[in-house]
């Protein structure tokens, strides 16, 4: 399993941008994907999560409205859009797989965050 | 939604065992099963090494092992190593629209 994310970059308040997060060794289209932040210094923040399907995206609160996730099944890749860049969405970007287990019942489970890129950093500064 | 609570710093010698907890509310960790924990050494990617409470990924010592209580977790550390140092974090899924919480991280220092 390889996550690789690029497109982070030094943009102004007010910005926009997109990052991306290749994905490679496992087959992509059948998990859902995450993307997780941290500011520098600062512990991880969730941002946002796709299905697999892409019907399903949820959002933290200090983001939504301004990003936007989704991936493009054919290409193996995610994406983030970011719209209205605040100083405080400074951070390095993770993208991060979430993935699945059986029990000893059968039943499935979900494991947060079994597989994370290198991550991108993103810097809103005037 | 607030996140997790864990305690800021945790200290010990080699070979001395340590807990981090990790407390939601009933509408996270009270609910869900789904925590998780994460090793995360300076200037790298977080790696996971306890999902599921309780479960060790593949490749990770069984010095580490996960617990939970009502709307606690816990993650306990045996015989610690040098090599322990870092930050960890836990997380979870929770019943809101804010999918996933985490804790605000521990910093653990082998003494």
């Amino acid at each position: 399993v390889q996550l690789v994310e690029s497109g982070g970059a030094v943009v102004r308040p007010g910005a926009s941008l997109r990052l991306s997060c290749a994905a490679s060794g496992f087959a992509f289209s059948s998990f859902p994907m995450h993307w997780v932040r941290q500011a520098p210094g600062r512990g991880l923040e969730w941002v946002a999560i796709i299905s697999y399907g892409e019907s399903d995206l949820y959002y933290a609160d200090s983001v939504k409205g301004r990003f936007t996730i989704s991936r493009d099944n054919s290409k193996d890749t995610l994406y983030l859009e970011m719209n209205s860049l605040r100083p405080e969405d400074t951070a390095t970007y993770y993208c991060a797989r979430e993935g699945n287990f059986y029990d000893t019942n059968g039943y499935p489970g979900v494991i947060l965050f079994d597989s994370w890129g290198q991550g991108t950093l993103v810097t809103v500064s005037s | 939604q607030s996140a997790l609570t864990q305690p800021a710093s945790v200290s010990e010698s080699p070979g001395q065992s340590i807990t981090i907890s990790c407390t939601g509310t009933s509408s996270d960790l009270g609910d869900y099963q789904y925590v998780s924990w994460f090793q995360q050494h300076p200037g790298k990617a977080p790696k996971l090494i306890i999902y599921d409470v309780s479960h060790r990924p593949s490749g990770v010592p069984n010095r580490f092992s996960g617990s939970k209580s009502g709307d606690t977790a816990s993650l306990t550390i045996s015989g610690l190593l040098a090599e322990d140092e870092g930050d960890y974090y836990c997380s979870a899924y929770t019943a809101s629209s804010t999918r996933v919480l985490f804790g605000g991280g521990t910093k653990l220092t082998v003494l």
